[in-house]
């Protein structure tokens, strides 16, 4: 997980937007993850996007990746209590079926 | 998530004693994997595999065995339960082809060693 970074908390006042920001180091990542995980359950994937894409929206969710800068970000939009939960940012290789995840980015929704 | 369980879901063991957590799947996927997940680690690989008797090691793969005899069931070993084993373990599945692009998690299971 050390090849994919993460800020560690965000916190954001209901009804705003979140946006969370990721890096990561290989330039041959096919496909870039966001998964999330609420306290004591498992991680449920919320969106991908290609290498080849620039955007991609999805209801509240837009993913945007910049690739020369090897930057991934996920924006939710009107975000809500239930939004609070870890958020991880994930990216496998080329030929490679294991995915290498950052830290994960803790979203607090404050009333 | 259906389709892939875990057991136990919490465990509780003694330094030195051998352990073995359960991953069970009903989707005939190919891949399965065993992540450990730590505060400011995020989920790191243990091991994974690719079929039937075939694993390989991930990046913290020191201390833990694998085995799959079967399609459906995916075993990790604690050899001798540390301290520093204590975790979350999560069971991933996928099968890599045009409608299926991820992992599917199970709900983890909760390691404490004492």
């Amino acid at each position: 997980g050390e090849d994919v970074e993460q800020s560690l908390f965000l916190s954001v006042r209901e009804g705003d937007s979140s946006v969370i920001n990721c890096t990561y180091t290989d330039s041959s990542s096919t496909y870039l993850y966001w998964y999330k995980q609420e306290p004591g359950a498992g991680l449920q994937l919320l969106t991908y996007i290609f290498s080849n894409m620039d955007m991609k929206q999805d209801q509240r969710l837009t993913v945007l990746l910049n690739k020369k800068d090897k930057h991934l970000s996920l924006r939710i939009a009107d975000t809500q209590t239930g939004d609070s939960a870890i958020y991880f940012c994930a990216e496998i290789y080329s030929n490679d079926y294991k995915l290498s995840f950052g830290a994960g980015t803790t979203v607090t929704v404050r009333a | 998530d259906a389709g892939i369980t875990q057991s136990p879901r919490h465990k509780v063991t003694e330094t030195g004693t051998p352990v073995t957590l359960r991953c069970h799947q009903t989707e005939n996927h190919r891949y399965m994997y065993w992540y450990r997940q730590d505060p400011g680690h995020g989920l790191r690989l243990i091991h994974y595999s690719y079929g039937v008797k075939d694993t390989d090691k991930g990046e913290v793969s020191d201390g833990y065995s694998v085995s799959r005899s079967k399609t459906e069931d995916f075993l990790l070993t604690l050899e001798s339960a540390t301290s520093s084993q204590t975790s979350v373990y999560f069971c991933a599945i996928s099968e890599w082809d045009r409608s299926n692009y991820g992992y599917t998690f199970g709900s983890g299971t909760r390691l404490t060693v004492v």
